[in-house]
């Protein structure tokens, strides 16, 4: 099975709006920790923002924020005010705890291409 | 800003040679991860280190992969011998194996095998 999931290969939002991205993911480790990164064309990955699993209150860092539903497994990301700098493919990742012999592995999800339309 | 570097930046060799990747991770970091990106299988996890010790390398095909790191400033990679199908992107990161700000990603090294 699949350890983080992003069901959205692409998405296209207007200037200046804001988008969701979405990510499920599956644990049994009840200590864990959600990264977003961005790869924009030139190739490097750049970290967004990080929830943990004990985690009060959802992450935020200036334009991104994450809708963090423990409940549900999905750590969304929230990119308000899209910028044509935006554009680029977003990866969800997810830091296992040191239960069950995951050893803090990193897993990556597949990515969603974000394209922001001027 | 403190940078994971790696080497060579690209790569182009022939099928059979021998390869190896350079990275240097953050001074003080105790996690380094090798990944290999590909537009077919997107960010694979190959191995990873956590205090220099090998914690997990099932990702890493082990008859031609290997992945050490002889000291805290040096994670390699190596592929010997190098086949077409290991052309992709291969990312080196490191960072606090609990950390909160992230894992911090070199430029990769761009392999071709023809």
């Amino acid at each position: 099975a699949q350890k983080i999931t992003q069901t959205q290969p692409g998405m296209f939002v207007q200037e200046k709006e804001a988008v969701t991205l979405d990510c499920t993911y599956d644990t049994s480790d009840p200590s864990y920790g959600l990264f977003w990164y961005k790869q924009p064309s030139s190739g490097e990955m750049i970290f967004l923002i990080y929830q943990g699993s004990y985690d009060q209150q959802n992450a935020t860092e200036g334009r991104y924020s994450l809708n963090f539903q423990k409940a549900r497994k999905s750590a969304n990301l929230v990119i308000s005010a899209s910028q044509l700098g935006d554009s680029a493919m977003y990866f969800c990742a997810m830091r296992e705890g040191s239960s069950g012999g995951s050893n803090y592995k990193l897993t990556f999800g597949k990515g969603t291409l974000l394209t922001v339309n001027p | 800003d403190a940078r994971v570097t790696q080497t060579p930046r690209h790569k182009v060799t022939e099928m059979g040679q021998e390869v190896t990747m350079r990275c240097q991770p953050i001074l003080g970091h105790n996690t380094v991860f090798w990944y290999r990106q590909t537009m077919m299988q997107g960010l694979e996890l190959l191995a990873y280190f956590r205090n220099r010790a090998p914690l997990d390398d099932s990702g890493m095909p082990k008859d031609r992969f290997s992945a050490e790191m002889p000291d805290a400033t040096l994670a390699t990679l190596k592929i010997q011998p190098s086949e077409p199908r290991d052309s992709a992107v291969y990312f080196c990161a490191s960072g606090l194996v609990q950390g909160r700000t992230g894992y911090t990603f070199g430029s990769g090294t761009r392999l071709t095998v023809v």
